[in-house]
């Protein structure tokens, strides 16, 4: 039973530029809620996908935008990347019932310098 | 802003004690509590999650809701070197899709 795996494991970028982070979902498992989480700190929601839609998004910017595909797989995109920006990423599955419970992948740790 | 508050830490206690983790939240709405285990340098696993008052037992673990008091804890029975690790509260309230983290609990169990 394959569990959440994400892409690119690391990633190092320059402010400005756009990162694109890839996440399949555990077999099963059709919602995907995207998190960021700098040191130190527990995961912030940065928005929820489901039957390709976003859901619910958190407090973030414009600049974080997502993507479900068919195969329930999905993306995120960072524009513009400030320095802020760098944490570990990590994409969450869940089924679409009532016990939302959500396994996290490894996560994609990214660096702006 | 609805929130989970947790103690940093960290919490140290000896090898076969009992750890006790407690987490509080803001908002009443709240119905559904996960009990999230991170190592470091690695990501969230779910160690329990709980929806009703009272007491659910897993293990080592027990995970206690009182929700008139907006209070969960986490209960490790004989705790091991190998728990030693951050542990996330986390709450979602029904009809709701965001999950709210706490900042985390860092547990050192000494052998």
């Amino acid at each position: 039973d394959a569990g959440v795996t994400q892409s690119p494991t690391h990633l190092i970028k320059t402010r400005g530029q756009q990162v694109t982070l890839r996440c399949s979902p555990k077999s099963g498992h059709d919602t995907v809620s995207w998190y960021q989480q700098a040191l130190g700190q527990g995961p912030q929601f940065i928005f929820q996908y489901y039957e390709e839609e976003e859901r619910q998004r958190g407090n973030f910017p414009d600049r974080f935008s997502g993507h479900q595909f068919p195969n329930y797989s999905s993306e995120l995109n960072v524009n513009a990347l400030l320095l802020g920006d760098s944490a570990l990423y990590l994409c969450a599955s869940s089924s679409g019932g009532v016990t939302y419970e959500q396994y996290f992948g490894p996560g994609t740790r990214l660096t702006v310098t | 802003q609805k929130e989970v508050e947790q103690n940093s830490g960290p919490l140290s206690v000896p090898e076969g004690a009992i750890a006790s983790l407690n987490c509080t939240y803001s908002d009443r709405g709240s119905q559904s509590f996960f009990w999230y285990r991170q190592y470091s340098g690695k990501s969230p696993e779910l160690i329990m999650s709980i929806y009703s008052n009272g007491d659910k037992e897993d293990g080592r673990f027990t995970a206690q809701l009182n929700k008139a008091s907006q209070y969960v804890s986490l209960l490790i029975r004989d705790s091991q070197p190998s728990d030693s690790a951050t542990y996330l509260c986390a709450a979602r309230n029904t009809g709701g899709f965001k999950t709210i983290f706490g900042a985390g609990t860092r547990l050192f169990v000494k052998a």
